[in-house]
């Protein structure tokens, strides 16, 4: 079973840094998808991007970003020039390309962005 | 378009009692996903409906339940509540199949059972 690790259970930035969340994970499949969500406090979950393993350029929206390494295993976001509305808990998932399963969440990193 | 709604935002109910959540559907989309996050157990995956069909079930008990209607509204069901199942409960569609299609929640339901 695929399993996702986000060894990071806290972190905080200052307004305007950047901000780089880690994510691991384990398959045995090559076809795949990885999500990064938000869950402000108001808990709404909200999809920040999402990487097709089959593609090697990192997806990008704005001001988050990935670095996807295949081979190692990693999805890493990166936040640049944080801002406020940027905290929340942040979750990485998998979901297998093939067959009918579901999504597989980390345990989440809550950052903070500090004024 | 609008996006997924979840019904009621806020329970509380006690033990013994049992409960039913309602999930509808970003528009066009015919999957539909229940998760139950705690703090302690994080996102868990409960079932997935498609066209009124479950079609994945993660491992809860049999006192939970669900279903989906033919305009792809989905609702769950919790039999004789127990403490630990108080959570929030979040629903997520997609447009057709897990396999390939991108998630998108709704607010939760947060269930408080006393």
């Amino acid at each position: 079973a695929q399993t996702v690790t986000q060894s990071q259970p806290e972190m905080s930035v200052q307004e305007a840094e950047t901000v780089t969340l880690s994510c691991t994970y384990d398959t045995s499949e090559n076809n795949y998808y990885l999500f990064w969500y938000k869950q402000p406090p108001s808990r709404q979950m909200i999809l920040v991007i999402r990487q097709e393993a089959y593609k090697q350029q990192n997806a990008t929206e704005n001001r988050f970003s990935v670095n996807f390494q295949k081979a190692a295993k990693s999805f890493s976001l990166k936040i640049s020039d944080s801002q406020l509305g940027d905290t929340a808990m942040y979750f990485c998932a998998y979901l297998s390309s093939g067959g009918n399963t579901p999504l597989v969440f980390g345990k989440g990193t809550r950052l903070s962005v500090i004024a | 378009k609008a996006g997924v709604t979840q019904t009621p935002r806020y329970l509380i109910k006690t033990r013994g009692q049992q409960v039913t959540l309602s999930c509808s559907p970003i528009s066009g989309h015919r999957s539909v996903s229940w998760y139950q996050q705690t703090p302690g157990q994080g996102l868990q995956f409960l079932f997935e409906y498609f066209s009124e069909t479950q079609r994945n079930k993660g491992n809860f008990p049999g006192r939970f339940s669900g279903r989906q209607f033919s305009n792809s509204r989905s609702e769950m069901n919790v039999s004789t509540l127990e403490l630990g199942d108080s959570a929030l409960y979040l629903c997520a569609s997609s447009l057709a199949d897990l396999s390939t299609d991108t998630q998108y929640f709704g607010p939760g339901t947060r269930l408080t059972v006393l």
